[in-house]
C-alpha cells in the first residue's frame, strides 16, 4: 500500500539554521511528490512539487526538495531557516490511479531566536 | 489565484446536532475533497467528489456524507454530530490528473469545529 513516512514529529531549531524535514513514501511506480505548510490557524500552501526531470526543485520561500528514487525520499531543505519558517510542513503522494493524494503525519517545526 | 473558502472558521455544536460545514471554490476544479486533521494524524480524506453529485468515500466515511449541487460547492454534513468529530476540517480543490500531469490540491483555511 502507498505511504507517507514523517519520521519527526517536532523539530526545533536556531534561527538562521540550516533544515532538513524528512519524508520517505512507499509508491509502486514514479511518484508525483508535494511539501505542504501550515501556519498556525490556517490551511496548507503549496511549497513544492515534483513530477519528473531534475531530482531537485525548488519552491517558494527559500525551499527545495531532493527527490531520491534510491533512498524513497523527498527530503524538505532550508539553507537558512527564519522565525516566521515555524508552522506544520506536510509531505505528500500523489495516490496511483486516482487524483487523491496521501498525507504524512506531518513535521511541526519551532525556530527559536 | 485560486481561491478556496470555507463558511465558518470556527464553530461549536452540541452532541446531537446537525452540522453543516460548506466549502466553495472559484477556478472551476472538477475535484474537491474534504480532509480531518486531528494531532498527530496529519490529514485523513473523509470525501472526494470528481464532479457534480459524484462522490467516493474517503478513509473515514463513518459519521459523515456531503453533498455537492453545484460544481463550486462541497458540503459537509455531520448528520448527528459526536464529540469525537471535534477537529479541524479542511475542504481542497483540484483539477483532475490528465497528459502525465498531476495538478496540485489546493486548501481552504479550514474550520475548527467543537462538539460539546
Amino acid at each position: 500500500a502507498q505511504s507517507v513516512t514523517q519520521p519527526d514529529i517536532h523539530i526545533t531549531v536556531s534561527e538562521g539554521a540550516s533544515l532538513e524535514l524528512r519524508c520517505n513514501y512507499s509508491y509502486g511506480a514514479t511518484p508525483y511528490l508535494f511539501w505542504y505548510v501550515q501556519s498556525p490557524g490556517q490551511g496548507l500552501q503549496l511549497l513544492l512539487k515534483y513530477f519528473s526531470g531534475d531530482t531537485l526543485v525548488q519552491g517558494i520561500k527559500g525551499f527545495e526538495a531532493e527527490f531520491k528514487r534510491s533512498q524513497s525520499s523527498f527530503n524538505l531543505r532550508k539553507p537558512s531557516v527564519h522565525w516566521s519558517d515555524a508552522a506544520e510542513y506536510f509531505c505528500a503522494v500523489g495516490a496511483l490511479g486516482t487524483d487523491k493524494l496521501i498525507f504524512g503525519t506531518g513535521t511541526r517545526l519551532q525556530v527559536f531566536p | 489565484d485560486v481561491k478556496v473558502t470555507q463558511s465558518s472558521r470556527y464553530l461549536v455544536k452540541r452532541t446531537g446536532e446537525k452540522v453543516f460545514l460548506e466549502c466553495v471554490q472559484d477556478m472551476d476544479h472538477e475535484n474537491m475533497f474534504w480532509y480531518r486533521q486531528d494531532p498527530g494524524l496529519g490529514l485523513r480524506l473523509i470525501y472526494f467528489s470528481y464532479d457534480v453529485k459524484m462522490k467516493e468515500k474517503g478513509d473515514i466515511p463513518e459519521g459523515y456524507s456531503v453533498s455537492r449541487e453545484k460544481k463550486e460547492r462541497f458540503s459537509l454534513i455531520l448528520e448527528s454530530a459526536s464529540t469525537n468529530q471535534t477537529s479541524m476540517y479542511l475542504c481542497a480543490s483540484s483539477t483532475p490528473f490528465a497528459g502525465g500531469y498531476r495538478e496540485t490540491q489546493y486548501f481552504g483555511p479550514g474550520t475548527r469545529l467543537l462538539v460539546l
